[in-house]
């Protein structure tokens, strides 16, 4: 098993250009996450997915979409991409909710940089 | 939410060193609690967990007891080595239906030879 994959592992992009982050996992989980990594600040939840056709905000939606099509994928959408969102993004994945017993499983990461 | 604080780093140590990573969180009743460890250019992995009260979680010689008393779920390894050179994150469940994980700042260790 492949596990939690991303696509791509790095971009650069200048302000206002729009890109799509892919994960992808391979283990049937029902709930996938995407977080942003920043110096200092931990992960912070972007936004949040509980099945297929499912989607909800996290902490720091603000300038990012999201879309679960299929069960296996996590779609992750800048329309317009500012330099505030340079960061490291992690895309992760449980069976059931997080919370309480289940493990996140998280990908190898993308390092975007917004000039 | 639930939260988690963890001692900032960064750390370092000398091989064979003893390592404490501080951290305490505040909860709705008693979430499991989890280690996380990244390890350079690489994505998070479970390090160790606990799921309830008392429980003591342990992996790779390091090991962490969930304390309620002191809300409390330090990491501690005996004796480091300078592959265990990582940042570790100590996170709780969010709470409520989220299932989203909270994490800690993350502590970067260092290991000298």
């Amino acid at each position: 098993n492949a596990g939690v994959t991303q696509t791509p592992k790095f971009r650069v992009l200048k302000t206002g250009q729009s890109m799509t982050l892919l994960c992808a996992q391979d283990m049937n989980h029902e709930y996938m996450y995407w977080y942003r990594q920043d110096p200092g600040m931990g992960l912070r939840l972007i936004h949040y997915s509980v099945g297929e056709g499912t989607t909800a905000k996290g902490e720091v939606p603000d300038g990012y979409n999201v879309s679960r099509l299929k069960k296996q994928n996590f779609l992750l959408g800048l329309e317009s991409a500012a330099p505030s969102q340079t960061s490291v993004y992690f895309c992760a994945s449980s069976m059931r909710r997080g919370a309480f017993t289940d493990t996140q499983y998280f990908g190898p990461g993308t390092r975007l940089t917004v000039l | 939410g639930n939260s988690v604080t963890q001692m900032e780093g960064p750390v370092t140590l000398s091989e064979e060193a003893f390592l404490t990573i501080n951290c305490t969180y505040t909860a709705t009743g008693y979430p499991s609690l989890f280690w996380y460890v990244q390890y350079p250019g690489e994505g998070l992995q479970l390090l160790l967990k606990a799921t309830k009260a008392d429980d003591k979680g342990s992996n790779k010689g390091f090991e962490a007891t969930y304390r309620k008393e002191t809300t409390s779920f330090h990491l501690e390894k005996g004796s480091v080595q300078v592959s265990d050179s990582a940042v570790y994150f100590c996170a709780s469940p969010y709470g409520g239906s989220q299932g989203n994980l909270i994490f800690g700042k993350g502590t970067k260790l260092s290991v000298k030879p």
